[in-house]
């Protein structure tokens, strides 16, 4: 069974400063990653799909891959107020989506 | 405009009553899916439709049935609610089905309270 856990559970950063945010995954056959974004009560936002190792970079959004250490990570450049939420990776394997539980962002003005 | 439309936003209903959540997507989109959202718990896959026909069902119970009478409409049934049912659930659509290839898109959720 697929295992998805995010760290940190919460993050601050000032506006600005780069965020990092940390997914591992335990099942190295997953073949598309994909991080989204939940505001409060709200409905997912997808931010950037990652299929390979290495870098995708989509506007401020930035997904590395490394299925070697079961790794994905996003990072945010100049984050602001507005990237305040909680930012949820999703794993697919075969034809199954495994979310993680998230880690909340908080962007300090 | 929005493309996934999800009816009732919020909506309570008391303990062994029966509710149907609408779902309808205008993206052109071949496959459908429910999620359900707990307080705490992960975003959890429910059941995923590809041409109205169902694909993949990852709920135990048979309280929760999913009904499409159109390509673009996928609502779901929930039956002899209990307050362990209170979730946000969230209707999602790809273009199609199969291997994570089409990035899933999400609707703006339910948000179920049972008493």
């Amino acid at each position: 069974q697929q295992k998805v856990q995010q760290s940190p559970e919460s993050l601050t950063v000032s506006e600005g400063a780069m965020a990092s945010l940390n997914c591992t995954f335990s099942d190295g056959t997953s073949n598309n990653f994909r991080w989204y974004r939940q505001h409060s009560a709200k409905g997912l936002e997808v931010l950037v799909s990652i299929f390979s190792d290495g870098e995708k970079e989509e506007g401020r959004f930035t997904a590395h891959l490394n299925r070697a250490n079961l790794h994905v990570s996003l990072h945010i450049r100049e984050p602001q107020p507005s990237d305040s939420a909680v930012y949820l990776c999703a794993v697919t394997n075969a034809y199954k989506v495994i979310f993680g539980k998230g880690t909340h962002l908080h962007v300090l003005p | 405009d929005p493309k996934i439309i999800q009816k009732p936003k919020y909506l309570v209903a008391v303990t062994g009553s029966e509710k149907i959540l609408i779902c309808e997507q205008y993206l052109g989109h071949n496959a459908m899916y429910w999620y359900r959202q707990s307080a705490k718990k992960p975003l959890e896959f429910m059941f995923s439709y590809s041409y109205q026909k169902l694909m993949d069902n990852q709920t135990a119970s048979s309280r929760f049935q999913p009904q499409s009478s159109k390509k673009n409409h996928l609502d779901l049934q929930i039956t002899a609610l209990k307050p362990d049912d209170s979730a946000t659930y969230f209707c999602a659509s790809s273009q199609d089905w199969g291997g994570g290839q089409d990035t899933q898109y999400f609707g703006p959720g339910t948000r179920l309270l049972v008493l």
